[in-house]
């Protein structure tokens, strides 16, 4: 069964202070891992697409990065508006499947 | 200019009720999605439409009716509304079905329907 695991479901960090969220998913048939940004009251803003093991791609403080089983999106020297829910999807045959996401809050 | 709009924003109405959300993109895509989120925030697609043939219909009671006029609209009706229909309800866009490369899926700001 298709299936993406977050973790941590929440994570505060202080301003500065450099952290990893983790997603895990299932391989078979796998046609991208996304990330996806959401602030509340907001839809999920695209933040990177990893296709293949090893790759990896950066956005400002963002980091993402693929393995054969997990992603990870590195957050080096947070600000406090970095704070928001990360989604990560696994892309599926013409469908994103979610997780549950991990809610980022960065206190100044 | 906004990609992907969707109306209303914000939607209270009775149970029993039947309303409708409308959607629109402008980024020439040729697929179309709807998405709900739930009170946990958890994400999970409805329907999804390309050149306004329906090619996704999760298991969604059939209360809920996609309807896709052009490749640049996909509304959603949905009638007699219930209490647990209350969700936040996203649209979305992509150039092509997920499952090539470099093709992305852009959301709408979603569409809060609260029944009461």
């Amino acid at each position: 069964e298709d299936q993406v695991t977050q973790s941590p479901e929440a994570l505060r960090l202080q301003e500065g202070e450099s952290s990893s969220l983790n997603c895990s998913y299932t391989v078979s048939g796998l046609r991208g891992l996304f990330w996806y940004r959401q602030d509340p009251g907001k839809g999920p803003e695209f933040l990177f697409t990893l296709y293949s093991a090893g790759e990896e791609k950066e956005k400002e403080r963002l980091k993402a990065t693929l393995t054969k089983k997990e992603s990870f999106l590195h957050i080096t020297a947070p600000k406090p508006e970095d704070s928001a829910t990360y989604l990560c999807a696994r892309g599926s045959q013409g469908n994103l499947i979610f997780g549950k996401g991990t809610k980022l809050s960065v206190k100044p | 200019d906004t990609a992907v709009s969707q109306t209303p924003k914000y939607l209270v109405t009775q149970m029993g009720n039947d309303k409708s959300i409308k959607c629109e993109q402008n980024l020439g895509h040729d697929t179309m999605y709807w998405y709900k989120q739930d009170s946990k925030k958890f994400l999970k697609i409805m329907f999804s439409y390309n050149n306004k043939e329906l090619i996704i219909n999760e298991t969604v009671p059939n209360r809920f009716s996609p309807k896709s006029p052009d490749k640049a609209h996909l509304n959603l009706h949905i009638n007699s509304l219930e209490l647990g229909d209350s969700a936040v309800y996203f649209c979305a866009s992509s150039r092509r079905t997920i499952g090539g490369v470099g093709n992305t899926i852009y959301f709408g700001e979603g569409s809060w329907l609260t029944v009461v």
